[in-house]
């Protein structure tokens, strides 16, 4: 089954403790991306990736880091989370049509974190 | 900054009527696209509008693009209680960053 995968689903933690939220993709789609969701603000784009080794900054790229050692993995970084990183998490992916990578965009189910 | 506004920003309807929402947005595109969530779960993609396209239908669903308003509408037409999620329009501007730009979202409510 064609899917994005996200780990932890639920993710309670304390300010300054690192953490790594994993993304896989089992589609073999070069673009991928992170982004949060908080009410009222809707979805902000984090990061993305184009291909392998390839990443830019998106929005919100603050308190964030990530990497793409392979095509199918995208996972998130959060180095020192502080509070205002609370947020539902999300990871899409898409593959190219026509060199353009912003069409359909498939997703994850999403991480909940909370930092305290 | 967000691209895409919809509205309204929530919308209760009975079972059975057609429910529409609305999009607007600030640049020029290349293509629009909506997208429905239910509560903390993914976003699942559901039509994509192209910039040289009026109207677009899928199943239940019905997408118009006006260019020159820089809006566009999902009509969803025998809403029933499954249809009940927060939709997304998100637009891919036209000579932009590598991205899609989100509205905020409609909550749509059907009652049975």
């Amino acid at each position: 089954e064609a899917q994005v995968t996200q780990n932890p689903r639920y993710l309670i933690t304390v300010t300054g403790k690192k953490l790594t939220v994993t993304c896989s993709q089992n589609m073999n789609h070069e673009y991928m991306s992170w982004y949060r969701q908080d009410p009222g603000l809707g979805l902000r784009q984090i990061y993305y990736s184009m291909n392998v080794e390839v990443t830019d900054k998106g929005d919100v790229p603050e308190g964030y880091k990530v990497s793409r050692k392979e095509k199918r993995n995208f996972p998130l970084i959060l180095e020192s989370p502080s509070p205002n990183q609370t947020s539902l998490y999300f990871c899409a992916s898409s593959t190219t049509s026509g060199g353009n990578y912003r069409e359909t965009q498939y997703f994850g189910p999403g991480t909940r974190l909370l930092v305290l | 900054s967000q691209q895409g506004e919809e509205d309204p920003q929530a919308l209760s309807i009975q079972e059975g009527e057609n429910a529409t929402m609305n999009c607007s947005y600030k640049t020029s595109i290349n293509n629009l696209q909506w997208y429905r969530q239910n509560s903390g779960r993914g976003l699942v993609h559901l039509i994509l509008i192209r910039s040289n396209e009026r109207e677009k239908h899928s199943g239940r669903l019905r997408v118009t693009l006006d260019t020159s308003k820089k809006s566009s509408s999902l009509l969803i037409t025998a809403s029933r209680a499954a249809d009940t999620a927060s939709y997304f329009c998100a637009t891919d501007s036209l000579g932009g960053a590598q991205k899609l730009v989100f509205g905020q979202g409609t909550r749509l409510t059907i009652n049975p």
